[in-house]
């Protein structure tokens, strides 16, 4: 069965620096989300993503996050000055058809550890 | 309070008993959506509910939704072992389409 991927699986990083987190949505799919998780909270929305920009954004994606589709496969978070809140696990999801009434596939997420 | 609360926040149980788990939430919705997750883990999903539905059924889950109360249950029968898990709603409203969850009930299910 297909599946979203995520890489890395773990990730630390010095306050300051820049992070790229990776992800492999379905490969049909057309919808593309970032959600995150801080530990022991909700998992929270961040963006969404749809013929090449994005589609809507929440509040806690501001300047510091971008997304980005480089090529037909990949789907990428960078986060380009790391605070230490930004600590949390990440995750891609990816839907085949719009949101409204798609199910969203989640991949195994990204642990960010911002020192 | 916020969109996509769970309670119970915790439930323990023995294997072969029934789990319930219930969801509310605040403003219209186009769909709720019950997901899984395993101890520091991804999030598996497990079912859909669109707002005119009232009941589905997928192999041991029974997900039901009342809209006028603005509530929705996961039952899971005959639990498992390997049903130790955190459970979360999340709802789709109308006009976006970003999944709003819940703060989840843990449960764990003693073999």
């Amino acid at each position: 069965e297909p599946e979203v991927t995520q890489t890395p699986s773990h990730q630390v990083t010095q306050m300051g620096q820049e992070v790229i987190l990776r992800c492999v949505p379905i490969s049909n799919h057309l919808y593309f989300y970032w959600y995150r998780q801080i530990l022991g909270q909700k998992v929270e929305f961040l963006v969404s993503f749809y013929n090449n920009e994005i589609s809507e954004k929440s509040e806690i994606f501001d300047d510091q996050f971008s997304v980005e589709r480089p090529d037909g496969s990949n789907f990428t978070l960078k986060i380009r000055s790391t605070k230490l809140e930004d600590s949390a696990m990440y995750f891609c999801a990816s839907s085949g058809g719009d949101g409204y009434t798609d199910t969203q596939y989640f991949g195994p997420g990204t642990r960010l550890t911002v020192l | 309070s916020q969109q996509g609360e769970e309670d119970p926040q915790a439930l323990s149980i023995q294997e072969g008993e029934n789990a319930t788990m219930n969801c509310s939430y605040k403003t219209s919705i186009n769909n709720l959506q019950w997901y899984r997750q395993n101890s520091g883990r991804g999030l598996v999903h497990l079912i859909l509910i669109r707002s005119n539905e009232r009941e589905k059924h997928s192999g041991r889950l029974r997900v039901t939704l009342d809209t006028s109360k603005k509530s929705s249950s996961l039952l899971i029968t005959a639990s498992r072992a390997a049903d130790t898990a955190s459970y979360f709603c999340a709802t789709v409203q109308f006009n976006t389409d970003k999944l709003i969850f819940g703060t989840g009930t843990r449960l764990q299910v003693f073999p």
